[in-house]
């Protein structure tokens, strides 16, 4: 079992939905990570989350630290959003990764 | 002004050989760390500096060896390549290894034939 599971694995939407990436995971965190990975491969981080919850633009990140889940939501999304959404926790000594939800967003 | 650069972008080798793959950042953190994806696309840390020093080392083989000339560069080293290291290898930093955010390089894309 992977300290990290996201759900959905894979996601289609159309243009302009609500979506929703979960995250829960098992072990004791210092901080979750939510990251994106385009088709082309490069990696961003979207998201750093100790505690609460974070915005930039449409993207929403939250995290429960009693409940070990994080949710990361798209409002609006567009087909640009279309990408895998990784999550990711840091234990303060490793880093454990989520197998990613592959995000396509139809126009 | 790349933050964080990688090089090269393409590594393609025969198995045995020794290569090495270089980063270098810009930002002035003071984390740097390697990681592997793999062909399932599943990303697993590798290594992690901290100011030079390392802080992890995840179980990776000892032919994989992280050099930290100084805090802007993390270089890793790989002897005797294998068919299974075929990867993509990305590099990243961030200003501390807590509470900061992570900056990605693009990635080495190495294939051993």
């Amino acid at each position: 079992k992977n300290e990290v599971e996201q759900s959905p694995q894979n996601l289609t939407a159309q243009e302009g939905e609500f979506i929703t990436i979960n995250c829960s995971y098992s072990v004791g965190i210092s901080a979750l990570h939510w990251l994106q990975q385009h088709p082309g491969g490069g990696i961003v981080s979207l998201f750093m989350l100790s505690s609460g919850k974070k915005k930039h633009g449409r993207l929403i990140a939250t995290i429960n630290i009693q409940e070990k889940h994080s949710s990361l939501h798209i409002t609006a999304s567009h087909p640009r959003d279309s990408a895998v959404y990784i999550c990711a926790v840091n234990t303060g000594n490793q880093f454990y990764f989520g197998t990613g939800t592959s995000l396509t967003v139809i126009p | 002004d790349t933050a964080v650069s990688q090089t090269p972008k393409y590594l393609v080798t025969q198995m045995g050989n020794d290569k090495s793959i270089k980063c270098e950042q810009n930002l002035g953190h003071d984390t740097m760390y390697w990681y592997k994806q793999d062909s399932k696309k599943f990303l697993k840390i590798m290594f992690s500096y901290n100011n030079k020093e390392l802080i992890i080392n995840e179980t990776v083989p000892n032919r994989f060896s992280p050099k930290s000339p100084d805090k802007a560069h993390l270089n890793l080293h790989i002897n005797s390549l294998e068919l299974g290291d075929s990867a993509v290898y990305f590099c990243a930093s961030s200003q501390d290894s807590v509470s900061q955010p992570q900056h990605f390089g693009d990635g080495t894309r190495l294939s051993i034939l």
